[in-house]
């Protein structure tokens, strides 16, 4: 079956390290989102990718960075990694811009300490 | 400044009786809302949805009401079942102007269905 996967599941790293989250999807879809979820936020967009070599800011994107070299793979890279960006973090996947409906990883637990 | 906004963080509900989950926006470009249902340690997953040219859709238990002129949308779930608890996202996104076919997301309302 066609997927999303994110990995780490959990991380835990010190400050000022680079970490970066893997996501990968087999749908095939053009669109990706990195979104960040915290108490009292909700979900908020870090970047996104309409298709490959294309990627945009969203809201809260300082200290972040992503690629998009493949369909399959939206890696988020935390270049200096900080204690504000203790989250849990989702990637998300959908077909086009002109299909709403968007499929989520399982999510990554990052602890900045 | 939110543009989507689930007022209500919390809600408790006996099983059997309906569940009300409130969402109001702000930008006047939105034309298509979505709800996401989440359960702990899982990713959100897409539950239901409605475009600015209707006012109610319906899926089995589920029911979204969109009153543009108010700038809000419920969800209501009939019968509510204990498996219904989880925490449910509003989501809204344009297809012109400005965040083009992004998902703005509410903070999001935790439902407890209670046996």
């Amino acid at each position: 079956d066609a997927e999303i996967t994110q990995s780490p599941r959990h991380k835990i790293t010190e400050t000022g390290r680079q970490v970066t989250l893997a996501c990968h999807q087999t749908w095939n879809h053009n669109n990706m989102f990195w979104y960040r979820q915290d108490l009292g936020h909700g979900l908020r967009l870090i970047h996104y990718s309409y298709g490959v070599q294309d990627t945009n800011k969203g809201e809260v994107s300082d200290g972040y960075s992503v690629s998009r070299s493949n369909t399959e793979d939206l890696p988020l890279t935390l270049e200096s990694a900080a204690s504000s960006q203790t989250s849990v973090y989702f990637c998300a996947s959908r077909l086009t811009e002109w299909v709403t409906e968007a499929f989520f990883g399982q999510g990554t637990r990052l602890t900045v300490v | 400044d939110q543009q989507v906004k689930q007022n209500s963080p919390s809600l408790s509900v006996q099983e059997g009786r309906i569940s009300i989950l409130n969402c109001d926006y702000t930008n006047s470009m939105f034309d298509y809302f979505l709800w996401y249902k989440k359960y702990p340690a899982e990713g959100p997953t897409f539950l239901i949805s409605i475009s600015s040219i209707k006012d109610k859709n319906e899926d089995g238990r589920f029911t979204v009401f969109l009153n543009k002129s108010a700038k809000h949308l419920s969800l209501h779930i009939v019968p509510s079942q204990p498996g219904d608890s989880a925490v449910y996202f509003c989501a809204a996104t344009s297809y012109s102007g400005a965040g083009s076919y992004q998902l703005t997301f509410g903070k999001g309302t935790k439902l407890s269905v209670i046996p």
